[in-house]
């Protein structure tokens, strides 16, 4: 079957505008992660939802960052007023009956 | 919280050569996953190994919980084989946010 799938896989915007990133889990899968993975580095944890419902945003870096999941399915990261620092790859992760989590091919931002 | 370390950080290897890139922890996990980050950046399950040994063709992995570190062999190296590779462990709260190591960059030239 298809695989997590995110879009758009790459996004240029300027500083101060708004930015939606898009996921598309595995069919069927309940659980759906998102982190952010800075050059150089390993991903790190953003936010967590099971279902519809958002279980942990302990990572989102502050309230520019939002994210939502509102039938359980495909979910959407959104970033306010962009900066310069919020330049990463986004990947997002879900699972299902098991633990091992399956991750997209991201979404590279860039802001200028 | 926990901490994931792995090395080496960086290895070039000559095509045909074997490899080891270790991960440690620091507290008791009961799942790790290895995963390959290619050059176009897509992040590639390798192995869901909490503990044992599992092979999949060139590739194996071995966890050893109780001393907290897995070991990814790579064995007959090629060109593909290139790329960022992690491990990473759930964090404590009872779901699997996961902690990722830093990564090892593998650079395997022909």
């Amino acid at each position: 079957g298809a695989g997590v799938s995110q879009s758009p896989r790459y996004k240029v915007t300027k500083r101060g505008q708004d930015v939606a990133l898009r996921c598309d889990p595995i069919s069927g899968h309940v659980s759906l992660y998102w982190y952010r993975q800075a050059l150089g580095q390993g991903p790190e944890f953003l936010t967590y939802f099971n279902y519809e419902a958002q279980q942990d945003k302990s990572g989102l870096p502050n309230d520019r960052f939002s994210a939502e999941r509102p039938e359980g399915s495909i979910s959407t990261l959104t970033i306010q007023r962009t900066e310069q620092r919020d330049s990463a790859m986004y990947r997002c992760a879900s699972t299902g009956a098991g633990e091992t989590q399956y991750f997209g091919p991201g979404t590279r931002l860039l802001v200028l | 919280g926990i901490q994931v370390e792995q090395s080496p950080p960086d290895l070039i290897l000559q095509e045909g050569a074997n490899s080891t890139l270790r991960c440690n922890f620091s507290d008791s996990v009961n799942n790790l996953q290895w995963f390959h980050q290619n050059p176009w950046g897509q992040l590639i399950n390798l192995f869901y190994i909490p503990s044992g040994t599992k092979q999949n063709g060139r590739l194996s992995a071995t966890t050893v919980a109780t001393e907290r570190y897995s070991l990814l062999y790579i064995s007959s190296s090629q060109t593909t084989d290139s790329g960022v590779y992690f491990c990473a462990v759930p964090s404590s709260g009872g779901y699997n946010k996961l902690i990722f190591g830093a990564g090892t960059r593998l650079a395997v030239h022909p």
